[in-house]
């Protein structure tokens, strides 16, 4: 079945950086669309970025584009997320979720569990 | 864009039916049939209960069931049962970036 693994969280002031991972398995990385999800404390569900099957194509919600960088390594079945200039509003639950397409598609067919950043001073 | 609007809690007696609403505009609930909603129990992995508005995955309870009318859509769940205490939010599809809009987000008390 498929199963989607977060790590890479963890504590960091404002201004630093994080690299967000997410292992993939049970499906064929490669041929489908990969997003990052984020959950602040308290709050609801934020759409945070998506890569394209291949790689070649990506898009950032505005309250991230120019900070993080979403790739994938689709030779190790791993998605990531490169977060830099940290602000205390990106604290939250990152989860990564997988599109039902290579392309973006319309929802989210698996999800995993989420990992934790925190960003403090 | 805005989040899309649902109740903060609902709740209902075993064997009941009970629906959750999300409102949004034009732009994403009402202007695409893309809408999809998901169960997500604290400290596990969301899950995808509707798709497109009315499609179930497989492995899905037909116990829980998608509608819309108009900007809102619904997702109903019948003969509720102790394991549906969750959240739930809606995922819409939206015509402008960002293209994915999530609802605020319901607590199901049973």
């Amino acid at each position: 079945q498929v199963q989607l693994v977060e790590s890479g969280g963890g504590m960091v002031q404002p201004g630093g950086s994080l690299r967000l991972s997410c292992a993939a398995s049970g499906f064929t990385f490669s041929t489908y669309g990969m997003h990052w999800v984020r959950q602040a404390p308290g709050k609801g569900m934020e759409w945070v970025a998506f890569i394209q099957y291949d790689g070649r194509n990506s898009n950032y919600a505005g309250s991230v584009q120019g900070r993080f960088t979403i790739s994938r390594d689709n030779s190790k079945n791993t998605l990531y997320l490169q977060m830099n200039a940290l602000r205390a509003e990106d604290t939250a639950l990152y989860y990564c979720a997988k599109s039902h397409l290579a392309v973006s598609g319309n929802f989210f067919d698996s999800w995993g569990q989420g990992t934790l950043a925190t960003v403090s001073s | 864009q805005t989040a899309l609007t649902q109740p903060a809690s609902v709740s209902g007696s075993p064997g009941q039916s009970i629906t959750i609403s999300c409102t949004g505009t034009t732009s994403d609930v009402g202007g695409y049939d893309y809408v999809s909603w998901y169960q997500h129990h604290p400290g596990k992995a969301p899950k995808v209960l509707i798709y497109e508005v009315t499609n179930r995955p497989s492995g899905v309870s037909t116990r829980f069931s998608g509608s819309k009318s108009g900007n809102t859509a619904s997702l109903t769940i019948s003969r509720l049962q102790a394991e549906d205490e969750a959240d739930y939010f809606c995922l819409s599809y939206a015509s402008s970036s960002p293209r994915y809009v999530f609802g605020t987000g319901t607590k199901v008390s049973v």
